[in-house]
């Protein structure tokens, strides 16, 4: 079964840095990589999407890479900001057409 | 555009009660739905999907059901909680794979068991 792992669980940066978010996979057939936002108490926002034939994907100030073959997948946020706060998470798609999800690194930047 | 509603946005209910969250999506057709539970401080965890009316798979065993009525109904059911049943419900949509498969979610249902 797919198993999909964040690290780390959580993470306090100043405004202004880079940061790199990680995700890894058991299972390397994934037809896609999703990254999401989500804030307190709220829905998920998708914020990119790597199809399995992809390597990365860019929008605005974050890039996701996915190195399908070893399992991972990156979410780099630059020159972070307060707004930037949140839980994100990564899923990937199977073909039986199932997310599995990862646990979220809960992002805090600091003012 | 589409859109995603789910309701209700907070549930309290005794454990043994009857459970019905609802959820619905507007601006497309023929959409792939999920229910998903979030537990406190876990991941998400899929419970059930669908593909077409009436076409319900359950992913874990347990009390909670769902049924698709309608093509862009989805409802979560239960005929008696369970005090473990607490969480964040999330219902959410896509398409299939031939149109890229972003999933959007609703805002979610807080549910918590007393």
């Amino acid at each position: 079964k797919q198993e999909v792992t964040q690290i780390p669980a959580a993470l306090s940066v100043p405004e202004g840095e880079n940061l790199v978010l990680n995700c890894s996979f058991t299972d390397s057939a994934i037809y896609n990589l999703q990254w999401f936002r989500q804030d307190p108490g709220k829905g998920l926002t998708s914020l990119l999407l790597i199809q399995s034939s992809q390597r990365e994907q860019t929008s605005g100030r974050l890039n996701a890479s996915l190195d399908k073959s070893s399992g991972r997948s990156t979410l780099y946020i630059a020159a972070s900001q307060p707004g930037d706060s949140a839980t994100y998470l990564c899923a990937v798609l199977t073909g039986a057409n199932n997310l599995f999800f990862g646990t979220g690194t809960r992002l805090t930047v600091i003012p | 555009s589409q859109t995603i509603h789910q309701w209700p946005a907070t549930l309290v209910q005794p454990v043994g009660s009857p459970l019905s969250l609802e959820c619905t999506v507007e601006g497309t057709s023929n959409p792939n739905l999920y229910w998903y539970r979030q537990a406190a401080g876990r991941g998400l965890q899929l419970l059930f999907y669908s593909v077409g009316i009436g076409q319900i798979s359950s992913e874990v065993p347990q009390n909670l059901s769902a049924s698709r009525p309608q093509d862009r109904q989805f409802i979560l059911s239960s005929k008696k909680l369970l005090l473990s049943d607490s969480g964040f419900y999330l219902c959410a949509w896509n398409f299939g794979r031939s149109s890229g498969n972003t999933i959007y979610f609703g805002e979610g249902s807080w549910l918590t068991v007393v």
